[in-house]
C-alpha cells in the first residue's frame, strides 16, 4: 500500500465513546499532522509530530489525544467528544516538518 | 481574520477554456504559496507551489503567478478538463513559525 491510510473513513461516537483514529504513511517521511475540517472553516492544524515527538500542539482541547508510535503511524485518541468536534480529520505527512505535506482521505466524524 | 482569502467559493468554466482560481494574502511573512486540489471522500493533494523570490511557477496545464506588491497568487488552468472539477486551496507557508496557513477554497467545476 502507498502514501497514507486513514481508518476508519467513517465514525460515528456519542459523546459518552472513546475511539481512536488510525493513521499511516507509506512514504518514509518523518513528520505527520493531525488537521481539522469543519464546513465553512479552513484547515485547522490540530497536532504536529516530527520524527516522533509532538512539535505542535494548537490548543486543541485535551478530549483529543495524539500518539505517534514510530514514524509511519499517527493516532488520534478521541473521548467525551462534543457534537460540535464533528468534521473530517484529516492526516497528513511530510518528508520533514518544512517540506510539502500529503494527505490521507480523511475519517469522516459524527458525534451525536 | 483569514490571512489567506479564496473570495470565490465556486467557478464554472467550460471545457478547453483557462479556469482562473485566485487567492489573497495579508502577511507580508508569508515565504513560500501552495495549490493542493481536493476531490469529494479524498484528502487534498499537492498540486504545485512557488517561492516568494519567483512570480511564475508552470508544470503542464497548471501555472502559479504571484504578485507580491498585490499580495495576490493565482492559479491557471489551461486547457480545463472535466477531471479538473474538484475543491482548489490555496496555503501559504508563514516565514517565521513556519505553519502553513489554509484558505477556504474554491470549487472549480469544469462542464464538458
Amino acid at each position: 500500500e502507498t502514501g497514507v491510510t486513514q481508518t476508519p473513513r467513517h465514525l460515528v461516537m456519542g459523546m459518552t465513546n472513546k475511539k481512536s483514529l488510525k493513521c499511516e504513511q507509506h512514504l518514509g517521511h518523518n513528520a505527520m499532522y493531525w488537521y481539522k475540517q469543519s464546513a465553512k472553516k479552513p484547515l485547522e492544524l490540530m497536532f504536529v509530530y516530527s520524527l516522533e515527538e509532538r512539535v505542535e500542539n494548537n490548543s486543541v482541547p485535551s478530549r483529543f489525544s495524539p500518539e505517534c508510535p514510530n514514524s509511519s503511524h499517527l493516532f488520534l485518541h478521541l473521548h467525551t467528544l462534543q457534537p460540535e468536534d464533528s468534521a473530517l480529520y484529516l492526516c497528513a505527512s511530510s518528508q520533514s516538518s518544512e517540506g510539502t505535506q500529503y494527505f490521507g482521505p480523511g475519517t469522516r466524524l459524527l458525534v451525536l | 481574520d483569514q490571512q489567506v482569502k479564496q473570495n470565490s467559493p465556486s467557478l464554472s468554466v467550460q471545457e478547453g477554456r483557462i479556469s482562473i482560481l485566485n487567492c489573497d494574502y495579508t502577511n507580508s511573512m508569508f515565504d513560500y504559496f501552495l495549490w493542493y486540489k481536493k476531490y469529494p471522500a479524498e484528502g487534498p493533494t499537492f498540486l504545485i507551489s512557488i517561492s516568494s523570490i519567483k512570480d511564475k511557477n508552470e508544470d503542464g496545464r497548471f501555472t502559479v503567478f504571484l504578485n507580491k506588491s498585490a499580495k495576490h497568487l493565482s492559479l491557471h488552468i489551461v486547457p480545463s478538463q472535466p477531471g479538473d472539477s474538484a475543491v482548489y486551496f490555496c496555503a501559504a507557508r508563514d516565514g517565521n513559525n513556519r505553519k502553513l496557513i489554509w484558505g477556504l477554497g474554491t470549487s472549480l467545476a469544469v462542464n464538458p
